[in-house]
């Protein structure tokens, strides 16, 4: 059983190019969740998402920042007209839906996200 | 709001030693606490998870206790290894239900020399 899977591993953008972050969740799983680790900060939630639903987006910025999971294929976190300050690394966890609250969060490898 | 924090940010100890590292919340309010490793450059590993109604876990070497009302948990390595080293991170849910949204503290860095 394959864990999260997180594509590319790393990536690198120059300032005001798109970066799009792609996560597989484990088979299985029907919830997805966004996190970023800026350097010397700690892990922030950025969005969670059911399948084709939006249902926390509380901590990712308003602008430029979007993220989907579509019915089919893997959840996407995209990142337009990225800065510098978007530099980190960008962490993706699933898990199954309904009766799965105290089961733990399974994480993928995270993409190293350098805007140069 | 929720605010975790940990302690010490940084731990250098001889292979063989036990240790203890601690966590704590502002809000006891929560739901679990998870206890997560992270090696560098990698993802993060999932080592433990306390239900709010449980006092502690144990897997293998590992040793988490929770203490809800006083808001701190601690996580003890018995007869650490090198392949211990790593950074260790606690987290925190506060809502019951599907929205498993953690807050985490900055972890602890952890280097055990052979």
């Amino acid at each position: 059983n394959a864990g999260v899977m997180q594509n590319p591993r790393h990536l690198v953008r120059r300032r005001g190019q798109e970066a799009r972050l792609r996560c597989s969740p484990m088979k299985g799983h029907s919830h997805v969740y966004w996190y970023r680790q800026l350097p010397e900060e700690g892990l922030k939630f950025m969005v969670y998402l059911q399948k084709e639903n939006i249902i926390d987006e509380s901590g990712m910025p308003k602008e430029r920042f979007s993220a989907e999971f579509p019915k089919e294929g893997p959840s996407i976190l995209r990142i337009q007209q990225v800065v510098r300050g978007d530099s980190a690394a960008y962490f993706c966890a699933s898990s199954p839906g309904t009766g799965g609250e105290n089961s733990p969060l399974h994480f993928g490898n995270g993409t190293r996200l350098t805007v140069t | 709001k929720q605010e975790v924090t940990q302690i010490p940010a940084a731990l250098s100890v001889p292979e063989g030693e036990n240790l203890v590292l601690n966590c704590s919340f502002t809000d006891s309010a929560i739901y679990n606490l998870q206890w997560f490793r992270q090696d560098p450059g990698k993802g993060l590993t999932s080592l433990l998870l306390i239900q709010s109604s449980q006092r502690e876990q144990t897997s293998g070497r590992l040793n988490a206790s929770l203490d809800k009302s006083s808001g701190r948990s601690t996580l003890y390595i018995a007869a650490s290894q090198p392949g211990d080293s790593a950074t260790y991170l606690c987290a925190v849910v506060l809502n019951a239900g599907n929205n498993r949204k953690l807050i985490w503290g900055l972890g602890t860095s952890l280097a055990v020399n052979p």
